[in-house]
């Protein structure tokens, strides 16, 4: 089934410790990209990803990393989480950034928390 | 910069009535506009988009939308609404000039009543 993972789906954690949001897709997509959702803000992107080794900000990239070694994964890295990270993420995927005539593919989210 | 205006926080329609959602917005460049659809506890689904061609886009579950370029306006709309279409709706642009950043509004939360 073509999809977009990611793990964990709930996450719970303390602020300072560095924690990894993993995203992978099984479709070959070349563009990846990060949001994050919080009530009344809709979606706001963090960071996307044109193709491998090649990443850029979004509107709200500070305290987020990301990494494209491979096509499939887009890892979000907090390195040091803060509670105003607490929030539900979204990992998206297309087969090119116009969305292709599918559109983006949107992950399950991962709603983290930080205490 | 780009962004996207959802005027409406809330659309309320009883089923079978005509629906409209509204979304504008502003890019330097021309346009790339999407409508989502995000259902309680799930990621976003795609309706439908908009990137050049025909103003009318036809999309996923009879929703249609039609792109104004003199109004900025790219507003959803179906003729017939149905309890199942009731969600969130979020309208999003990128531009052509850098289309990997893209830029979604507030949401529209749609209730259609039987």
């Amino acid at each position: 089934e073509a999809q977009v993972t990611q793990n964990p789906r709930y996450l719970i954690t303390v602020t300072g410790k560095k924690l990894t949001v993993t995203c992978s897709q099984n479709m070959n997509h070349e563009y990846m990209s990060w949001y994050r959702q919080d009530p009344g803000l809709g979606l706001r992107q963090i960071y996307y990803s044109m193709n491998v080794e090649v990443t850029d900000k979004g509107d709200v990239p500070e305290g987020y990393k990301v990494s494209r070694k491979e096509k499939r994964n887009f890892p979000l890295i907090l390195e040091s989480p803060s509670p105003n990270q607490t929030s539900l993420y979204f990992c998206a995927s297309s087969l090119s950034n116009t969305g292709s005539s599918r559109g983006y593919t949107f992950g399950s989210g991962t709603r983290l928390t930080v205490v | 910069a780009q962004s996207v205006a959802q005027p409406e926080d809330q659309v309320n329609v009883a089923e079978g009535n005509p629906l409209t959602v509204k979304c504008t917005y502003s890019v330097s460049g021309n346009p790339y506009l999407f409508w989502y659809v995000q259902y309680p506890n799930r990621g976003l689904q795609f309706l439908l988009k908009y990137i050049t061609g025909d103003n009318l886009v036809k999309g996923s579950y009879g929703f249609e939308a039609e792109f104004n370029k003199s109004q900025t306006s790219f507003h959803l709309k179906k003729p017939s609404a149905l309890v199942s279409d009731s969600a969130l709706y979020f309208c999003a642009v990128s531009e052509n000039t850098n289309a990997g950043k893209s830029t979604f509004g507030d949401g529209t939360t749609l209730t259609v009543k039987p």
